[in-house]
């Protein structure tokens, strides 16, 4: 199935530091999500996103829904160790498919 | 307010035995997804259902696979026989309606021996 190219795949961090990572798309999409999962557990929602250059907040982690519609960046500012885990964008055009990211890998070295 | 909640979370078998997954969705979600996630193909929707009624199947691999949801509080997810490349993590998730948020389940990682 199609998947939604998410870089970089994975990193290794410094307690404290900040994190980018994004999500590309050559489709067009409505919305934005991104979740974490952490091992051995489902998908958590984090930030949705519903329009083109939209900025929101949840806590230390800041999304922006790309004015091209077919990206998304997240930030993660000051990481701690509960930070590690797998960070997955999904775009869907307002239906039920939503299309997932491959996935970034993130490790916070304390 | 609990989530989407799904059993068993672990489940081992031997190949060629019935395996049966179980969903209860967000009260008050009409729609209910099934996923399986492997670490080559990512998250990959099997099948959906909005208020109790397969809408989108497209994506259950073959006829070993079958999914009900006998009610707006219960789905199960069947595979008969199951084969050793059906192991994977298959998540269940819920929506208020069909282009909204899915919210997942905690998953059950099934492997088959």
């Amino acid at each position: 199935g199609q998947q939604l190219n998410q870089s970089p795949q994975s990193m290794f961090i410094q307690e404290g530091e900040d994190v980018s990572m994004n999500c590309t798309s050559s489709s067009i999409f409505n919305t934005w999500l991104w979740y974490k999962q952490d091992p051995g557990e489902g998908p958590v929602l984090l930030i949705a996103l519903y329009k083109a250059g939209e900025l929101t907040s949840n806590g230390r982690l800041t999304a922006q829904f790309g004015i091209t519609r077919k990206d998304s960046f997240l930030n993660i500012s000051a990481s701690i160790p509960s930070d590690v885990g797998i960070y997955f964008c999904a775009g869907h055009g307002g239906t039920y498919k939503y299309i997932f990211g491959t996935g970034t890998r993130l490790k916070v070295l304390a | 307010d609990a989530g989407v909640i799904q059993s068993p979370r672990h489940e081992v078998t031997e190949m060629g035995q019935e395996v049966t997954l179980r969903c209860k969705p967000i009260s008050g979600h009409n729609s209910l997804f099934w996923y399986r996630q492997t670490m080559m193909r990512g998250l990959e929707l099997l099948i959906y259902f909005n208020n109790n009624v397969p809408i989108d199947d497209s994506g259950m691999p073959e006829d070993r696979f079958s999914a009900k949801m006998p009610n707006a509080s219960f789905s199960t997810l069947k595979i008969q026989p199951s084969e050793p490349r059906d192991s994977a993590v298959y998540f269940c998730a819920s929506s208020s309606w069909d282009g909204d948020i899915q919210y997942f389940g905690a998953g059950t990682r099934l492997s088959v021996l």
